[in-house]
């Protein structure tokens, strides 16, 4: 059964860098048929993709987060990362890590438990 | 961005009810569409893929349909636990993309 867990602070103050690992269980990501993503939720709203990673380390983000946003991949360890620059209120979110099936309709097929960042001073 | 809008946003209904939910795209995006459940406090849970594959170990009365723009997701009698907050996603573009969600009360 894959897992996978989010690591990371909590509290994150406003135009830093918050910062996230994605732990990985019981699957590799260093598998073919997977992309390895990032969503997050804001608190009581809806869910905003926000990129993903292959393990050869290509990536695909989403164009309003491009500029911030950075997904990197270790599969010597098997996780991968997050880093997103400059952040506001606005990104406080729940962040999730995720799987998503490279097959075209890449259904996200297992998610992490969610880890609730807060962007305060 | 592809736009998904899903309706209604919010929708009451009865055990035992059959329940549809509409989610349509700003352009084609064929049948590159997930439907997902998310209860409160949970991470999502990928339902529907392909607009009309039903994921490993979810109850057959849930069943999606359409392609292009108009998609529906309808589950065919409502137990207990399916009253959840439901979204769709495109994968059609690079840029993937979720609907607003459909918030599904008990009446």
């Amino acid at each position: 059964q894959v897992q996978l867990q989010e690591s990371g602070p909590g509290l994150v103050k406003p135009s830093e860098t918050l910062s996230l690992t994605c732990t990985v269980s019981g699957g590799s990501v260093s598998s073919g048929s997977y992309y390895w993503s990032w969503i997050r939720q804001p608190p009581g709203k809806g869910l905003e993709w926000i990129g993903y990673i292959y393990y050869s380390g290509s990536t695909n983000y989403n164009p309003s987060l491009k500029s911030r946003v950075t997904i990197s991949v270790d599969t010597s360890k098997n996780q991968f990362s997050l880093k997103l620059s400059s952040v506001t209120a606005a990104d406080t979110a729940v962040y999730y890590c995720a799987r998503a099936r490279r097959d075209g309709y890449n259904g996200v097929d297992y998610w992490g438990q969610g880890t609730l960042v807060t962007v305060s001073s | 961005d592809i736009q998904m809008t899903q309706s209604p946003s919010s929708l009451s209904a009865s055990v035992g009810d059959r329940v549809t939910i509409t989610c349509r795209a700003s352009q084609s995006i064929s049948s590159y569409l997930n439907w997902y459940q998310q209860k409160p406090g949970k991470a999502p849970k990928l339902l529907i893929y392909a607009a009309s594959s039903l994921q490993s170990g979810v109850p057959s009365r849930f069943s999606g349909s359409g392609s292009g723009t108009d998609f529906t997701l309808t589950i065919s009698s409502l137990q207990p636990e399916d009253f959840a907050t439901y979204y769709c996603q495109q994968s059609y573009s690079t840029s993937i993309t979720f609907g607003q969600g459909t918030r599904l009360e008990i009446k």
